[in-house]
C-alpha cells in the first residue's frame, strides 16, 4: 500500500485566496482525521472522519476552514480566505475501527504570504 | 479531563548513550498508549504501542516501552542511540470514550538532539 497520500506537499499562497489541501487515505480504513502543526501551539486535530461522516469539528479554529470527505478514498480540507496565520503544516491520518493506530501522510506545508 | 505529558521539551544524548522520553497521562482507565517519531520533513511513524498485556512493549527501531499504571507512566527508552534517531518523539493516548472513539491526544512533544 502507498500509505496516506497527501497533496500538494508544499503550498505558498497570498492571504485572501482560497487553498485546497487533499488527502487520500489507506485503502480499508474508515477514520480519516485532519491535523495541524505549528510551533506555537504542537499538534492540533482540526476534525475526523468516521466512515465519510464529519464525527467531531470542534478542533478546525473558524468558518474560513471546511472538511469534506465525499467518498471513502478522497477527503478535502478548505481555507477560504486564508491569512497568514493558517501557515502551519497540515497533516491527514487514517485508521480503522477498532485499531487506535494512525498513519500519518507526509503533511502540506502551507505558506500564507 | 484526559491529559498526556512529556515534561521534557528538549533532550541532547550522545551517540552511543542510552536514551529515556518521559511520559505521563491523566486518564480515568487504561489506555490505549502510543509513541511517534517524527523526523524533520516528515509525517508521525508509529514506534510501538500498548493496548493490554505484557508492560514492556518492544517497538521498531530499538525502541521499547514500559506501562507502569501505579505511576501512570508510558516512558520509551532505547539502549544506544544512533544519529538517525535525532528527532521530535510524541507520546499519545487513545481516548475511548463514546464520542471520541478513535481519537488520539497527543504530548506536546520531546525534541531528540544527537551529538557525536
Amino acid at each position: 500500500d502507498a500509505g496516506v497520500i497527501q497533496s500538494p506537499r508544499h503550498e505558498v499562497t497570498e492571504m485572501g485566496q482560497e487553498v485546497t489541501l487533499r488527502c487520500k487515505p489507506i485503502s480499508g480504513h474508515d477514520y480519516l482525521f485532519w491535523y495541524r502543526q505549528t510551533m506555537m501551539r504542537g499538534l492540533e486535530l482540526l476534525i475526523y472522519f468516521n466512515n465519510n461522516v464529519p464525527i467531531d469539528d470542534s478542533g478546525m479554529p473558524e468558518d474560513r476552514f471546511s472538511a469534506k470527505m465525499p467518498n471513502a478514498s478522497f477527503s478535502t480540507l478548505k481555507i477560504q480566505p486564508s491569512e497568514p496565520r493558517d501557515s502551519a503544516v497540515y497533516f491527514c491520518a487514517s485508521s480503522f475501527v477498532g485499531n487506535y493506530e494512525q498513519y500519518f501522510g507526509p503533511g502540506t506545508r502551507l505558506t500564507v504570504t | 479531563a484526559q491529559s498526556v505529558t512529556q515534561p521534557d521539551i528538549h533532550i541532547t544524548v550522545s551517540e552511543g548513550a542510552s536514551l529515556e522520553l518521559r511520559c505521563n497521562y491523566s486518564y480515568g482507565a487504561t489506555p490505549y498508549l502510543f509513541w511517534y517519531v517524527q523526523s524533520p520533513g516528515q509525517g508521525l511513524q508509529l514506534l510501538l504501542k500498548y493496548f493490554s498485556g505484557d508492560t514492556l512493549v518492544q517497538g521498531i527501531k530499538g525502541f521499547e516501552a514500559e506501562f507502569k499504571r501505579s505511576q501512570s507512566s508510558f516512558n520509551l527508552r532505547k539502549p544506544s542511540v544512533h544519529w538517525s534517531d535525532a528527532a521530535e518523539y510524541f507520546c499519545a493516548v487513545g481516548l475511548m470514550t463514546t464520542d471520541s472513539w478513535g481519537k488520539l491526544q497527543f504530548g506536546a512533544g520531546t525534541q531528540v538532539v544527537v551529538t557525536p
